[in-house]
């Protein structure tokens, strides 16, 4: 069966620090891949999505970048981060294909920028 | 991009009573799924139903597509029901790989 981890679970940064979370899937191959952020009040907000290794797409400008170096592998990084990047953070994988298919989440990583 | 609508946005109930959500789309309903955020801030998987009903244990989900909407329904509420039903579908018209998700559904179910 597939599975999705992301990690750290939960991590406090100063503004201006670096971020890298990431997130690994098993048990797929080739999957696409997205970050998620939820800011407070509910809404999820699409950040990037990835439909191969090295594709990235983003959605929303800022000052934060997602890779995918492997196929199940995602990374959302910052080389500073600032105070509106605090929120819940989501990695989500679904099957290729695009038109059809469930999506998964992972257990979410909280970031809070002080 | 699509428009997804959710109703309502806060919803109070005492354990046991049944309750409706409610999802409208401004577009054709493509890969539909519901979701719920337990407090814990995961989201679980509810139903995939691009249309047609589905039932799991005390929920129950039906899409009609044709018409942009879909219901949750939630029977014998408890507890653990608690916490944010999210509805989701993908864009139409642009990408076809993302989902577009409502504002949510905010459950508490009060013992």
């Amino acid at each position: 069966s597939q599975t999705i981890h992301q990690w750290p679970a939960t991590l406090v940064q100063p503004v201006g620090s670096p971020l890298s979370l990431e997130c690994t899937v098993e048990g797929t191959s080739n999957p696409n891949l997205y970050w998620y952020r939820q800011a407070a009040g509910r809404g999820l907000q699409l950040l990037f999505y990835s439909v191969g290794i090295g594709q990235i797409s983003s959605e929303v400008p800022q000052n934060l970048s997602a890779s995918r170096p492997q196929d199940r592998q995602f990374i959302l990084s910052s080389k500073k981060l600032l105070l509106s990047d605090s929120g819940f953070y989501l990695c989500a994988w679904s099957q290729f294909g695009g038109y059809t298919g469930e999506l998964f989440f992972g257990e979410g990583s909280r970031l809070t920028v002080l | 991009g699509i428009q997804v609508e959710q109703s309502p946005p806060d919803l109070i109930l005492q354990e046991g009573a049944n309750s409706t959500l409610r999802c409208n789309f401004s577009d054709s309903v493509n890969n539909l799924q519901w979701f719920h955020q337990n407090p814990w801030g995961q989201l679980i998987n509810l139903f995939y139903i691009p249309s047609g009903t589905k039932q799991n244990g005390r929920l129950s989900a039906t899409t009609v597509a044709t018409e942009r909407y879909s219901l949750l329904y939630i029977s014998s509420s408890q507890t653990t029901d608690s916490g944010v039903y999210f509805c989701a579908d993908f864009n139409s018209g642009g990408s076809n790989y993302k989902l577009t998700f409502g504002k949510g559904t905010l459950l508490t179910v009060n013992p």
